[in-house]
């Protein structure tokens, strides 16, 4: 089946510094997602991209959508202890389809 | 605007015992998925319905695990038995359409021992 690799798998950074993860397939995905997951709670969506190459930033948070379309990377820049967390990429394989296939995730450790 | 319950949080059972989580999506959002997210990993699809009609549930073992939305709003998930490795975070999310952003509930921890 359809697979992501998300990498790093942990990161342990400073508070302040700028953060860096990417997520690869094997296969095209025609929508890419990305979602930071709290302890005990469900994921949250932070930006989605729809087209290759697209560029999109939510605050300090930036996503790109890879031409290729089998990847795609999340900055985040100047991070804060609320960045803490779990950060999964997620993808789409088909235009309307529904379906999410999930990376298995980067867990974000800041220390203050 | 009310996000997606889910209930229990947390249960605890017993091997070949069985459960149901249950869960209430945003109100007006057709689609509702369920997911099984094992630790350390990311959240699977294993049902997913339109209104009350199942979409995919490919993923699905239907030999223990079943899914109901009878009347295109709530949905019930039900293992029976349960084995070892069903322990797992069950989320379940809703979006407007089919296409649209998913919003997930909190999730209900489940531990078999």
């Amino acid at each position: 089946g359809q697979q992501l690799n998300q990498s790093p798998q942990s990161m342990f950074i400073q508070e302040g510094e700028d953060v860096s993860m990417n997520c690869t397939s094997s296969s095209i995905f025609n929508t890419w997602l990305w979602y930071k997951q709290d302890p005990g709670e469900g994921p949250v969506l932070l930006i989605a991209l729809y087209k290759a190459g697209e560029l999109t930033s939510n605050g300090r948070l930036t996503a790109q959508f890879g031409i290729t379309r089998k990847d795609s990377f999340l900055n985040i820049s100047a991070s804060i202890p609320s960045d803490v967390g779990i950060y999964f990429c997620a993808g789409q394989p088909g235009r309307g389809a529904q379906k999410l296939v999930f990376g298995q995730g980067t867990r974000l450790t800041i220390n203050p | 605007e009310a996000g997606v319950a889910q209930s229990p949080r947390y249960k605890i059972i017993e091997k070949r015992q069985s459960v149901a989580f249950w869960c209430n999506p945003i109100s007006g959002h057709a689609t509702l998925y369920w997911y099984q997210q094992i630790l350390g990993q990311g959240p699977k699809l294993l049902i997913q319905f339109q209104n009350n009609g199942v979409v995919d549930d490919s993923q699905l073992p239907k030999d223990r695990f079943s899914a109901e939305r009878l009347k295109g709003v709530d949905s019930t998930l039900k293992i029976q038995p349960a084995k070892l490795e069903d322990s797992a975070v069950y989320l379940c999310a809703s979006s407007l359409e089919d296409y649209t952003e998913q919003f997930f509930g909190p999730g209900t921890r489940l531990t078999v021992l």
